[in-house]
């Protein structure tokens, strides 16, 4: 079945330092892949997606390539804050067919934790 | 809009108890998911309902769990009776998916249960 592979935290990194969190897939069909972001005692939010090879999704100063050819979806930051302290998921969808099992991947998350 | 409703946004019961979680989609999605999260097992999909119809209940641990949805603005999910591995924080996510559950879907801020 599909899955999602994320790279293990917890990740600790200075303010202004260079984020990447790597993330990889295995699918079958033609997956939608999503960084979604979840800040201590909240839900999920949407952070930025992409629907078809190279494409680049961005927001908020990440963003994150789609690459077929590895089957990856890293997610970068060029300075991060420590306001960006939270877990990220990486996730994953494909359409089999029209009525077909359609659901969410998710990894198992990645916990950033930035130090001032 | 007021986003994703869930209540109670905590609930500790005793073992074999039932409890309750209930959820207000964001109006006019037409999709509605039940998210499971625990620290050993990450972020399960549990069930999703299109249009009020159960679509795939197969991450439904057991017989023990049930999910309604009676109307576009209102679903339950029921646990009955209540183990201490059902500890989790629970989430409902909502999405307007014209084109399948791969459209963002909204999350609500979860409801956090303790089975003592």
């Amino acid at each position: 079945g599909d899955s999602v592979t994320q790279m293990e935290g917890p990740v600790t990194l200075s303010e202004e330092a260079f984020l990447t969190i790597n993330c990889t897939y295995t699918a079958t069909g033609y997956p939608s892949l999503f960084w979604y972001v979840q800040y201590p005692g909240e839900g999920l939010q949407l952070l930025l997606k992409a629907t078809k090879a190279d494409d680049k999704g961005s927001n908020k100063g990440f963003e994150a390539t789609y690459r077929k050819e590895t089957t990856s979806f890293h997610l970068e930051k060029g300075s991060v804050q420590v306001s960006d302290s939270a877990v990220y998921f990486c996730a994953l969808t494909s359409i089999l067919s029209n009525f077909g099992n359609e659901k969410l991947t998710f990894g198992t998350g990645t916990r950033l934790t930035i130090i001032p | 809009d007021a986003g994703v409703i869930q209540s109670p946004r905590h609930e500790v019961t005793e073992m074999g108890q039932e409890v309750t979680l209930r959820c207000k989609p964001i109006s006019g999605h037409d999709y509605l998911f039940w998210y499971r999260q625990t620290m050993m097992r990450g972020l399960e999909l549990l069930i999703y309902f299109n249009n009020n119809v159960p679509i795939d209940d197969s991450g439904m641990p057991e017989d023990r769990f049930s999910a309604k949805m009676p109307n576009a603005s209102f679903s339950t999910l029921k646990i009955q009776p209540s183990e201490p591995r059902d500890s989790a924080v629970y989430f409902c996510a909502s999405s307007f998916g014209s084109g399948g559950p791969q459209e963002t879907q909204y999350f609500g801020p979860g409801t956090r249960l303790l089975v003592l």
